[in-house]
């Protein structure tokens, strides 16, 4: 299993530019997640999907950030337009959650570092 | 929703028993608790999740009593490759099972 797989592991942009990051989840877990860490405000959940319908946004911060999932083996974020304050480390986990609270853990991705210019 | 509260940083030396205690007053009746840990430059790993009373695994203990107001993380015998963030968090059952991370604790351990 090669775990939770996300794409690109850096990523440096100017500002305005459009930002997609990728994720692609272990297979057979239904749950996908997106989260942001930065040093002032720690690790914060964006949005959640369950079963490729996502469930919870209440954590994206504006609407310049968006996220899919087109598929159970596929999920982008994608910010436009970019800004500095952006820059972040943003982690990927998938579980097998069925949306039911059943609690098995999560296995987060190695996560991308963005650093907006 | 569930805050749980614990230390911000703790210290500890090779071999010791390191045990971190984590509030959460509010929690709901079918919520669970799990602890992660995190290395720099690394996503969260899960550790181990309980709901009550004692939960081993090969990694850690998780106590939880009776009121489930509080849990303690046990690791035995640490190292230095210990020296990581460790996060208490609630799993919100009626969420959808998310997990909202709080600030962790920092351990370090020295030689």
């Amino acid at each position: 299993d090669a775990g939770v797989i996300q794409s690109p592991r850096h990523e440096v942009t100017e500002m305005g530019q459009e930002v997609t990051l990728r994720c692609k989840p272990i297979s057979g877990h239904n749950s996908l997640f997106w989260y942001r860490q930065t040093m002032m405000r720690g690790l914060e959940l964006l949005i959640y999907f369950n079963n490729n319908v996502p469930i919870d946004d209440s954590g994206m911060p504006e609407d310049r950030f968006s996220a899919k999932m087109p598929n159970a083996s596929f999920s982008t974020l994608k910010i436009q337009p970019s800004e500095p304050r952006d820059s972040a480390v943003y982690f990927c986990a998938s579980s097998t959650g069925s949306g039911t609270g059943t609690p098995y853990g999560y296995t987060f991705g190695s996560g991308t570092r963005l650093t907006v210019v | 929703l569930a805050k749980t509260t614990q230390p911000i940083s703790m210290d500890s030396y090779e071999g010791q028993e390191v045990n971190i205690t984590c509030s959460h007053n509010n929690i709901a009746t079918n919520d669970y608790i799990t602890w992660y840990q995190q290395f720099p430059s690394q996503g969260p790993r899960f550790i181990i999740q309980g709901y009550k009373t004692k939960v081993t695994n090969e990694v850690a203990s998780l106590f939880i009593p009776a009121d489930r107001k509080s849990s303690t993380l046990s690791l035995p015998r640490v190292s230095l490759s210990d020296t990581a963030v460790y996060y208490c968090l609630v799993v919100l059952y009626n969420q959808g099972g998310k997990l909202i991370f709080g600030q962790g604790t920092e351990l370090s351990v020295k030689p």
